[in-house]
């Protein structure tokens, strides 16, 4: 079974370094993958996707990702973070044969000033 | 992508009473999905709704503590049922894209308290 994994559960930065969030997937079949983001108190929005395209996944607000099958990872970046970045991330999969996603333990992002 | 609402946004209730959440979506949709956070980790899959048939359950949800409605392709009801502290979550429903059916798409979620 598709399995996510969230190295760290918590990352701080300053504003204006890179940010990097980590994300590794179980799966042997490379499976559709996901970045969300949820801001305090809300639902989650959708940052970005991988659906076997394009491996350099470009998303919103400055986020991208890069998908590399030897590694099973599907890491988050930003070159230089702001402080409306932080939130909590939350990276999920879903195979190609089903419809269920399947969530990391998610990533509490904080940007100090 | 679709504009998804839900009712109510939060609420705090006594145990042993149920609660229905509605969820909204502004077009029609296939697959709606109901998942459940609780305080402090990560989204787990509570069952998906297709309209015209039963909810199909995760393992560890049951119909009778999680009854679900999809009467059309626009609505789904989740219910939880007989409550107690250990339901505290946040419950969110999502929808399948239509443009893009190998995304879901997230209502803003409704904060469950019993007390």
């Amino acid at each position: 079974a598709q399995s996510v994994t969230q190295l760290g559960s918590h990352v701080s930065v300053s504003e204006g370094a890179l940010v990097l969030l980590r994300c590794n997937y179980s799966s042997s079949v490379p499976p559709y993958l996901f970045w969300y983001v949820q801001y305090p108190n809300q639902g989650l929005q959708l940052l970005l996707k991988y659906t076997s395209a394009a491996t350099l996944v470009k998303g919103i607000n400055g986020f991208e990702a890069e998908f590399k099958k030897s590694e099973t990872s599907f890491h988050l970046t930003k070159p230089s973070a702001h402080m409306s970045d932080a939130a909590e991330y939350f990276c999920a999969a879903t195979e190609l044969t089903a419809d269920k996603l399947i969530f990391g333990t998610g990533t509490r992002l904080q940007v100090f000033p | 992508s679709a504009v998804i609402s839900q009712k109510p946004s939060r609420d705090i209730c006594q145990r042993g009473t149920s609660l229905t959440i509605q969820c909204q979506v502004d077009s029609q949709v296939t697959m709606m999905f109901w998942y459940r956070q609780q305080p402090g980790q990560s989204l787990t899959l509570i069952a998906t709704a297709n309209q015209g048939s039963e909810a199909t359950y995760e393992s560890g949800f049951v119909i009778d503590k999680f009854p679900i409605s999809r009467p059309n392709l626009t609505f789904s009801t989740l219910t939880v049922s007989n409550m107690s502290p250990e339901d505290s979550s946040i419950y969110l429903c999502s929808v399948e894209g239509q443009a893009n059916t190998d995304t879901q798409y997230f209502g803003p979620g409704t904060r469950l308290t019993v007390l």
